[in-house]
């Protein structure tokens, strides 16, 4: 099974700042990675699809990049909207599987 | 407009069966795989099911395998979630999800199960 580990386990930002969020996986999963944003109460959200790509409507403060196994979250400067929890997620292999998450919060 | 809409959710006892629903609308579901993601109280999410848009390939997580049977209707444009032998650890809530074969691209708003005697 694929293991994606996310870092930091909670971000504590204030709006306006940079956040910088991590996912590692434990072998090659190409570019499968996507990322997600939940907010309390809500279904999760697609941000970022295959590493780099946005999602239809998700602001270009959003950006994905990776380098081996080695996957990023940018949200170029935080809008209170933003705070919320994110999940990566990899399709390369089964079983489909799922980071533990970031949580973002106010600082 | 283009939504999911899940149901079937409760309260059931350890041991028993339960079956949810999705309901699909505003797209074509026939051309789509189909996938259930479920989120226990305070956890992260955990992939539990997927099938593919014609329902010939199905393929079950590890903690569900042989308990859960996932299934489509085409023609009514619904998914289903057949869960048997419920646990404690299967109380959560249940995503259905439109695997767009790049991201996970349509969420439903979710559905509760409570697994308690």
């Amino acid at each position: 099974e694929i293991v994606l580990t996310q870092s930091p386990a909670t971000l504590s930002l204030s709006p306006g700042e940079r956040a910088t969020l991590s996912c590692r996986a434990t072998q090659s999963i190409n570019t499968y990675l996507a990322w997600y944003q939940q907010k309390p109460g809500q279904a999760p959200r697609l941000l970022i699809y295959d590493a780099s790509n946005r999602a239809t409507g998700i602001p270009a403060r959003f950006s994905g990049s990776w380098s081996g196994t080695d996957f990023t979250l940018t949200i170029s400067s935080l809008e209170p909207e933003d705070f919320a929890v994110y999940y990566c997620q990899q399709r390369s292999d089964w079983p489909l599987t799922f980071g533990g998450g970031t949580k973002v919060e106010i600082k | 407009q283009v939504q999911l809409v899940e149901s079937g959710g409760g309260v059931v006892q350890p041991g028993r069966s339960l079956k949810l629903s999705c309901a699909a609308s505003g797209f074509t579901f026939s051309n789509y795989a189909m996938l259930w993601v479920r989120q226990a109280p305070g956890k992260g999410l955990e992939w539990v099911t997927f099938i593919s848009y014609d329902g010939t390939n199905k393929y079950y997580a590890d903690s569900v395998k042989g308990r859960f049977i996932i299934s489509r209707d085409n023609s009514k444009n619904t998914l289903y979630l057949q869960m048997s032998t419920l646990r404690a650890e299967d109380t959560a809530v249940y995503y259905c999800v439109r695997d767009r074969t790049d991201a996970f691209d349509l969420w439903g708003q979710g559905t509760v199960v409570t697994v308690s005697s």
